[in-house]
């Protein structure tokens, strides 16, 4: 079993609909939380971090972290064509860009016109 | 625009080739990790380095691969002999190596395929 878990997709849904992304992770220790967003033939880009549970905001998208259960958010609201993407989790043991990040396998989510 | 650069962006070739891998870290940036993206796997870290040192390279097959920083505006990644299974999308990432910061800067990935 992988330490994070991210349900692949697709995942399709129309414009203006309300993306949900999830993942599990089973190391209690993971003090971060980031979500990244990759185009196709691109390199992941973050997209937000999130220190410990708890929830964040930022334009239409809404990170939550739930420590106890050991599960984590990503919304996208109004969602538009050019959201679609892989999007990745990714978690850390502490907050430095220069320490290792472990992700999920990634969700491919196609937001149709 | 700082920006990681990787090269090749798309490299064919054939089983038991030596292959070569290069980044160029955002300036200032004293860490660089190389991930290896497949579909089975999902992003897997092979290796990082801080000032140039290798801080971990637990994710890498020792017996071919290498990872190196000659100098710090250049990180490598060699693979010899190459075999198809590493047939993958090979991503390099520079970051401050700073508690506080946040963010890994990934480049636009090599392409490898084995045939």
């Amino acid at each position: 079993q992988k330490e994070v878990e991210q349900d692949p997709g697709p995942l399709s849904v129309p414009e203006g609909a309300i993306v949900s992304l999830n993942c599990t992770y089973s190391n209690s220790a993971f003090q971060y939380f980031m979500w990244y967003r990759q185009y196709s033939r691109k390199g992941p880009e973050l997209l937000m971090y999130t220190y410990s549970s708890g929830n964040k905001e930022d334009g239409r998208f809404t990170a939550q972290v739930d420590k106890s259960s050991k599960y984590i958010s990503l919304f996208i609201r109004d969602s538009q064509p050019s959201d679609s993407a892989t999007y990745l989790c990714a978690m850390s043991l502490i907050k430095a860009a220069g320490n290792k990040l472990t992700f999920g396998g990634g969700t491919r989510v196609l937001v149709k016109p | 625009d700082a920006r990681v650069t990787q090269t090749p962006r798309d490299k064919v070739t054939e089983m038991g080739q030596e292959v070569t891998m290069r980044c160029q870290p955002i300036l200032g940036h004293n860490t660089v990790f190389w991930y290896r993206q497949t579909m089975m796997q999902g992003l897997e870290l092979l290796a990082y380095f801080r000032n140039r040192a290798p801080l971990d390279d637990s994710g890498m097959p020792k017996d071919r691969f290498s990872a190196e920083m000659p100098d710090a505006t250049l990180a490598t990644l060699k693979i010899q002999p190459s075999e198809p299974r590493d047939s993958a999308v090979y991503f390099c990432a520079s970051g401050h190596g700073l508690a506080g910061t946040d963010t890994q800067y990934f480049g636009p990935g090599t392409r490898l395929t084995v045939l």
